[in-house]
């Protein structure tokens, strides 16, 4: 069975922190990982990642994957309180649509 | 309207209610899918329609019923349910399942068995 395990379940930073989230995992013919952004409505994307070692960057946020050691981080520098949310990682197998997802990482900004 | 729509957003329903939950897509994609999100559980898989037609339901109860009347529209149908089903409950669609992995969520509906 496919598992996706995120760290750590929840943080608190100040304004202007950098935080880095963690994604591991362990599944069956991996074709893909995926960030999410949930905050009280639903998950939006962020970063899809398929190759090892190659960045992804969205303007604070960054994500990054190694396909050997099978994790991907996220990367969020100068925090703000915009960015308080939960953050899901979810995988996707090869010939399959079935999204396993991650019980998230909780992160708190305050101002 | 745009994207992915669910309604209604709020629910509170007893045990021996029956209601259905409503879900939209605007994007012209072919496959729609039923999450559960429980708190501070991973998302779950419930049901997946690929063309209307139903391909994975994971094991889900019968007191949670699908419905897919055509590729834009999906149903879930409620009844009898338990207080532990109470949690938000998502839609998604995509363009294709099997090759397509980027998934468009509704914005849940909220429910509550009491």
């Amino acid at each position: 069975e496919d598992k996706v395990v995120q760290s750590p379940l929840s943080l608190v930073v100040h304004e202007g922190d950098t935080v880095t989230l963690n994604c591991s995992y362990e599944v069956t013919n991996f074709r893909s990982l995926l960030w999410y952004k949930q905050e009280k409505k639903a998950p939006t994307f962020l970063f899809m990642l398929t190759s090892s070692g190659i960045e992804k960057k969205s303007g604070r946020l960054s994500s990054i994957l190694d396909k050997k050691e099978l994790f991907s981080i996220l990367n969020i520098t100068a925090t703000q309180t915009g960015d308080s949310a939960v953050y899901l990682c979810a995988v996707v197998p090869l010939n399959d649509y079935k999204l396993s997802f991650g019980a998230g990482t909780t992160v708190t900004v305050r101002a | 309207e745009t994207g992915v729509t669910q309604t209604p957003r709020h629910l509170v329903m007893g045990m021996t209610n029956k209601k259905s939950l409503k879900c939209e897509q605007h994007l012209g994609h072919n496959a729609m899918y039923w999450y559960k999100q429980s708190a501070k559980k991973p998302l779950e898989l419930m049901f997946v329609y690929s063309l209307e037609e139903r391909v994975e339901n994971n094991s889900v109860p019968s007191r949670f019923s699908p419905e897919c009347p055509n590729s834009s529209h999906l149903f879930l149908h409620l009844h009898t349910l338990q207080p532990e089903d109470s949690a938000l409950y998502l839609c998604a669609s995509s363009q294709e399942t099997g090759w397509s992995y980027e998934q468009y969520f509704g914005p849940g509906t909220r429910l509550t068995v009491t």
